[in-house]
Protein backbone atom coordinates (compact mmCIF):
# COMPACT_ATOMS: atom_id res chain seq x y z
CA UNK A 1 0.00 0.00 0.00
CA UNK A 2 1.19 3.73 -0.58
CA UNK A 3 2.13 5.47 3.06
CA UNK A 4 2.81 8.29 1.14
CA UNK A 5 0.62 10.21 -1.42
CA UNK A 6 2.05 13.52 -3.32
CA UNK A 7 0.51 16.81 -4.21
CA UNK A 8 -0.15 17.79 -6.97
CA UNK A 9 0.68 14.39 -9.11
CA UNK A 10 2.07 16.47 -12.25
CA UNK A 11 3.41 19.63 -12.30
CA UNK A 12 4.60 22.10 -15.09
CA UNK A 13 6.12 25.58 -14.70
CA UNK A 14 8.78 27.60 -16.31
CA UNK A 15 12.71 27.91 -16.05
CA UNK A 16 13.56 30.27 -13.35
CA UNK A 17 10.40 29.82 -11.42
CA UNK A 18 9.99 27.58 -8.10
CA UNK A 19 8.08 24.29 -7.67
CA UNK A 20 6.77 23.03 -4.70
CA UNK A 21 5.86 19.53 -3.87
CA UNK A 22 3.70 17.93 -0.81
CA UNK A 23 3.67 14.80 0.44
CA UNK A 24 0.93 13.24 2.94
CA UNK A 25 1.49 9.89 5.03
CA UNK A 26 -0.53 8.30 7.20
CA UNK A 27 1.43 6.24 10.16
CA UNK A 28 4.33 8.36 12.60
CA UNK A 29 7.70 8.08 10.88
CA UNK A 30 11.59 8.00 12.31
CA UNK A 31 12.12 9.83 8.92
CA UNK A 32 11.06 10.98 5.23
CA UNK A 33 12.89 11.11 2.00
CA UNK A 34 12.98 12.37 -1.11
CA UNK A 35 13.87 11.23 -4.16
CA UNK A 36 14.29 11.81 -7.90
CA UNK A 37 13.49 9.85 -10.89
CA UNK A 38 14.89 10.13 -14.80
CA UNK A 39 12.91 8.70 -17.14
CA UNK A 40 12.76 5.12 -16.87
CA UNK A 41 15.95 5.08 -14.93
CA UNK A 42 16.37 4.39 -10.57
CA UNK A 43 15.94 6.65 -8.30
CA UNK A 44 18.47 9.60 -6.82
CA UNK A 45 18.25 10.54 -3.16
CA UNK A 46 17.90 14.31 -2.99
CA UNK A 47 17.12 14.73 0.95
CA UNK A 48 16.21 13.28 4.70
CA UNK A 49 14.16 14.81 7.46
CA UNK A 50 14.45 13.13 10.83
CA UNK A 51 11.06 13.78 12.62
CA UNK A 52 12.65 15.69 15.47
CA UNK A 53 13.69 18.22 11.87
CA UNK A 54 11.20 21.00 10.77
CA UNK A 55 13.18 22.04 7.84
CA UNK A 56 16.63 21.28 5.86
CA UNK A 57 17.78 22.79 2.83
CA UNK A 58 20.44 21.40 0.22
CA UNK A 59 21.45 23.83 -1.88
CA UNK A 60 18.44 24.63 -4.05
CA UNK A 61 16.06 22.50 -1.93
CA UNK A 62 14.37 23.14 0.80
CA UNK A 63 12.21 20.39 2.69
CA UNK A 64 9.89 21.11 5.78
CA UNK A 65 8.18 18.19 7.42
CA UNK A 66 4.75 18.63 9.88
CA UNK A 67 4.40 15.93 11.65
CA UNK A 68 1.27 16.84 13.72
CA UNK A 69 0.18 17.32 9.89
CA UNK A 70 1.69 14.13 8.72
CA UNK A 71 2.95 16.15 5.85
CA UNK A 72 5.72 17.10 3.77
CA UNK A 73 6.79 19.85 1.20
CA UNK A 74 9.86 19.75 -1.37
CA UNK A 75 10.68 23.28 -2.66
CA UNK A 76 13.11 23.48 -5.63
CA UNK A 77 13.79 27.34 -6.21
CA UNK A 78 15.26 28.86 -9.50
CA UNK A 79 14.06 25.97 -11.26
CA UNK A 80 16.17 24.65 -14.67
CA UNK A 81 14.76 22.43 -17.62
CA UNK A 82 17.12 19.68 -16.22
CA UNK A 83 15.35 19.76 -12.98
CA UNK A 84 11.74 17.74 -15.43
CA UNK A 85 11.79 14.60 -13.74
CA UNK A 86 9.56 12.74 -11.19
CA UNK A 87 9.57 13.39 -7.54
CA UNK A 88 9.09 10.93 -4.80
CA UNK A 89 8.64 11.15 -0.72
CA UNK A 90 9.55 7.96 1.23
CA UNK A 91 8.88 7.59 4.64
CA UNK A 92 10.48 4.93 6.97
CA UNK A 93 7.85 3.91 9.26
CA UNK A 94 8.85 4.44 13.61
CA UNK A 95 8.95 1.18 15.47
CA UNK A 96 9.90 -2.31 14.36
CA UNK A 97 12.55 -2.51 11.50
CA UNK A 98 10.72 -1.59 8.39
CA UNK A 99 11.35 -0.67 4.76
CA UNK A 100 10.96 2.65 3.10
CA UNK A 101 7.42 3.38 1.63
CA UNK A 102 7.40 5.21 -2.05
CA UNK A 103 4.54 7.54 -2.65
CA UNK A 104 2.87 7.70 -5.81
CA UNK A 105 5.32 11.12 -7.31
CA UNK A 106 4.86 13.88 -8.90
CA UNK A 107 6.00 14.72 -12.25
CA UNK A 108 7.88 18.13 -12.78
CA UNK A 109 8.26 19.90 -16.18
CA UNK A 110 10.18 22.85 -16.20
CA UNK A 111 9.69 24.51 -19.63
CA UNK A 112 12.99 26.23 -21.15
CA UNK B 1 32.67 3.56 -5.50
CA UNK B 2 30.66 1.43 -8.04
CA UNK B 3 26.94 1.91 -7.62
CA UNK B 4 24.29 -0.63 -7.45
CA UNK B 5 24.11 -3.19 -10.62
CA UNK B 6 21.43 -4.80 -11.91
CA UNK B 7 21.04 -7.70 -14.85
CA UNK B 8 19.58 -7.75 -17.40
CA UNK B 9 18.84 -4.14 -18.16
CA UNK B 10 15.61 -5.73 -20.41
CA UNK B 11 13.86 -8.83 -20.50
CA UNK B 12 11.24 -10.47 -22.32
CA UNK B 13 9.41 -13.52 -21.23
CA UNK B 14 6.25 -15.47 -22.11
CA UNK B 15 3.39 -15.95 -19.94
CA UNK B 16 4.02 -18.87 -17.80
CA UNK B 17 7.89 -18.55 -17.73
CA UNK B 18 10.08 -17.98 -15.13
CA UNK B 19 12.17 -14.82 -14.69
CA UNK B 20 15.47 -14.25 -12.72
CA UNK B 21 16.55 -10.87 -12.13
CA UNK B 22 20.05 -9.86 -10.06
CA UNK B 23 21.29 -7.07 -8.24
CA UNK B 24 24.43 -6.28 -6.90
CA UNK B 25 24.86 -3.96 -4.58
CA UNK B 26 27.56 -0.94 -3.69
CA UNK B 27 30.47 -2.37 -1.66
CA UNK B 28 29.64 -2.73 2.02
CA UNK B 29 25.98 -2.51 1.84
CA UNK B 30 24.33 -5.42 3.22
CA UNK B 31 21.01 -4.86 2.95
CA UNK B 32 19.01 -5.13 -0.24
CA UNK B 33 15.46 -4.16 -1.25
CA UNK B 34 13.40 -4.70 -4.35
CA UNK B 35 11.00 -2.93 -5.61
CA UNK B 36 8.29 -3.22 -8.58
CA UNK B 37 7.36 0.02 -10.86
CA UNK B 38 4.74 -0.22 -13.22
CA UNK B 39 4.13 1.91 -16.14
CA UNK B 40 3.50 5.62 -14.96
CA UNK B 41 2.91 4.82 -11.21
CA UNK B 42 4.79 4.55 -7.96
CA UNK B 43 7.04 2.15 -6.11
CA UNK B 44 5.63 -1.51 -4.71
CA UNK B 45 7.82 -2.80 -2.48
CA UNK B 46 8.63 -6.16 -2.81
CA UNK B 47 11.38 -7.35 -0.71
CA UNK B 48 14.20 -7.04 1.76
CA UNK B 49 16.80 -8.57 2.44
CA UNK B 50 19.84 -8.01 5.46
CA UNK B 51 22.58 -10.25 5.97
CA UNK B 52 21.55 -12.83 3.95
CA UNK B 53 17.89 -13.39 5.64
CA UNK B 54 14.51 -12.46 4.44
CA UNK B 55 13.49 -9.60 7.04
CA UNK B 56 10.52 -8.60 5.24
CA UNK B 57 8.20 -8.79 2.05
CA UNK B 58 5.42 -7.06 0.59
CA UNK B 59 2.02 -7.44 -0.65
CA UNK B 60 3.04 -9.71 -3.62
CA UNK B 61 2.18 -13.48 -4.23
CA UNK B 62 4.41 -16.45 -3.23
CA UNK B 63 5.74 -16.94 -7.22
CA UNK B 64 7.84 -13.39 -6.37
CA UNK B 65 10.61 -14.61 -4.37
CA UNK B 66 14.39 -13.39 -4.01
CA UNK B 67 17.44 -14.52 -2.18
CA UNK B 68 20.47 -13.08 -0.92
CA UNK B 69 23.56 -14.88 -1.46
CA UNK B 70 26.73 -14.25 1.27
CA UNK B 71 29.00 -11.39 -0.84
CA UNK B 72 25.03 -9.79 -0.73
CA UNK B 73 24.49 -9.44 -4.29
CA UNK B 74 20.34 -10.73 -4.69
CA UNK B 75 18.09 -12.26 -6.75
CA UNK B 76 14.99 -11.97 -7.63
CA UNK B 77 12.65 -15.09 -8.78
CA UNK B 78 9.17 -14.65 -10.60
CA UNK B 79 7.36 -17.92 -11.19
CA UNK B 80 4.39 -18.65 -13.33
CA UNK B 81 4.81 -15.01 -15.21
CA UNK B 82 1.91 -13.10 -15.78
CA UNK B 83 1.16 -9.72 -18.28
CA UNK B 84 0.55 -7.69 -14.86
CA UNK B 85 4.19 -8.75 -13.76
CA UNK B 86 5.68 -6.31 -17.08
CA UNK B 87 7.26 -3.57 -15.20
CA UNK B 88 10.69 -1.68 -14.31
CA UNK B 89 12.22 -3.93 -11.30
CA UNK B 90 14.26 -1.67 -9.41
CA UNK B 91 17.26 -3.01 -6.82
CA UNK B 92 18.31 -1.03 -4.27
CA UNK B 93 20.97 -0.84 -1.41
CA UNK B 94 21.77 0.36 2.05
CA UNK B 95 24.54 0.60 4.32
CA UNK B 96 22.17 0.96 7.50
CA UNK B 97 18.51 0.36 7.79
CA UNK B 98 18.12 4.30 8.31
CA UNK B 99 20.28 5.35 5.54
CA UNK B 100 18.78 6.53 2.52
CA UNK B 101 18.67 4.03 -0.43
CA UNK B 102 21.12 3.59 -3.56
CA UNK B 103 18.90 2.52 -6.54
CA UNK B 104 20.03 0.80 -9.46
CA UNK B 105 18.63 1.51 -12.88
CA UNK B 106 16.40 -1.17 -13.33
CA UNK B 107 15.67 -4.64 -15.73
CA UNK B 108 13.07 -3.64 -17.43
CA UNK B 109 10.48 -6.42 -18.04
CA UNK B 110 8.10 -7.27 -20.45
CA UNK B 111 5.88 -10.88 -20.57
CA UNK B 112 3.79 -11.20 -23.62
Amino acid sequence: SQQGEEDPQALSIQEGENATMNCSYKTSINNLQWYRQNSGRGLVHLILIRSNEREKHSGRLRVTLDTSKKSSSLLITASRAADTASYFCATRPSGSARQLTFGSGTQLTVLP
Amino acid sequence: EAGVTQSPTHLIKTRGQQATLRCSPISGHTSVYWYQQALGLGLQFLLWYDEGEERNRGNFPPRFSGRQFPNYSSELNVNALELEDSALYLCASSPLQDSPLHFGNGTRLTVT
